[in-house]
């Protein structure tokens, strides 16, 4: 078991460009979260898998940002069309059932220029 | 809409002596509660939780206190260690029956910082 881990660590990226995330949970955990973290904010919910399920998505989420987690393994993240305003740290979670084993990533911290 | 507020941005203690970190809340559906900690670069890490049917939990130097009439919650670290200098988040969870999945609404957190 080595956590949660996140890919790239950094990234920059110019405006307009699309970027994709990666998260791998830990092995056993059935429940994805994505969230994301602004200077001087705390993290806030962007979507939840079950598995390959996409079962809730925040209204933060517009419609250039997209999730996946096929085979209810792996999730990726992409940002379509950057925009500075997408500069922040997104965050991965995994847990096993409900708030138990609740485990963060390290995060992948975006930059748009 | 702020659900879950820490209004210190930061704290300042002593080696040795008593931090209390503050959270306030407004949603009267949250029922359990989570404090995690954060050094730069690296993801939240777990630190202590409590459901809405208790009003403490300890764990070692860490005790949370949930008085749920006020709909405040509180974590005390005695005592305070250099160490445990980092931003302390305060999240809260709406899940009775499993109807919110785990989604958990933070604050905005309080740097605390213990000086030797």
């Amino acid at each position: 078991d080595t956590g949660v881990s996140q890919d790239p660590r950094h990234k920059i990226t110019k405006r307009g460009q699309n970027v994709t995330f990666r998260c791998d949970p830990i092995s056993e955990h059935n429940r994805l979260y994505w969230y994301r973290q602004t200077l001087g904010q705390g993290p806030e919910f962007l979507t939840y898998f079950q598995n390959e399920a996409q079962l809730e998505k925040s209204r933060l989420l517009s419609d250039r940002f997209s999730a996946e987690r096929p085979k209810g393994s792996f999730s990726t993240l992409e940002i379509q069309r950057t925009e500075q305003g997408d500069s922040a740290m997104y965050l991965c979670a995994s847990s096993l059932n409900h708030l138990y084993g609740y485990t963060f990533g390290s995060g992948t911290r975006l930059t748009v220029v | 809409d702020q659900q879950v507020k820490q209004n210190s941005p930061s704290l300042s203690v002593q080696e040795g002596r008593i931090s209390i970190l503050n959270c306030d809340y407004t949603n009267s559906m949250f029922d359990y509660f989570l404090w995690y900690k954060k050094y730069p670069a690296e993801g939240p890490t777990f630190l202590i939780s409590i459901s809405s049917i208790k009003d403490k939990n300890e764990d070692g130097r860490f005790t949370v206190f949930l008085n749920k009439s006020a709909k405040h919650l509180s974590l005390h670290i005695v005592p305070s260690q250099p160490g445990d200098s980092a931003v302390y988040f305060c999240a809260a969870s709406a899940d009775a029956g499993g109807t919110s999945y785990g989604k958990l609404t933070f604050g905005q957190g309080t740097i605390l910082t213990v000086h030797p």
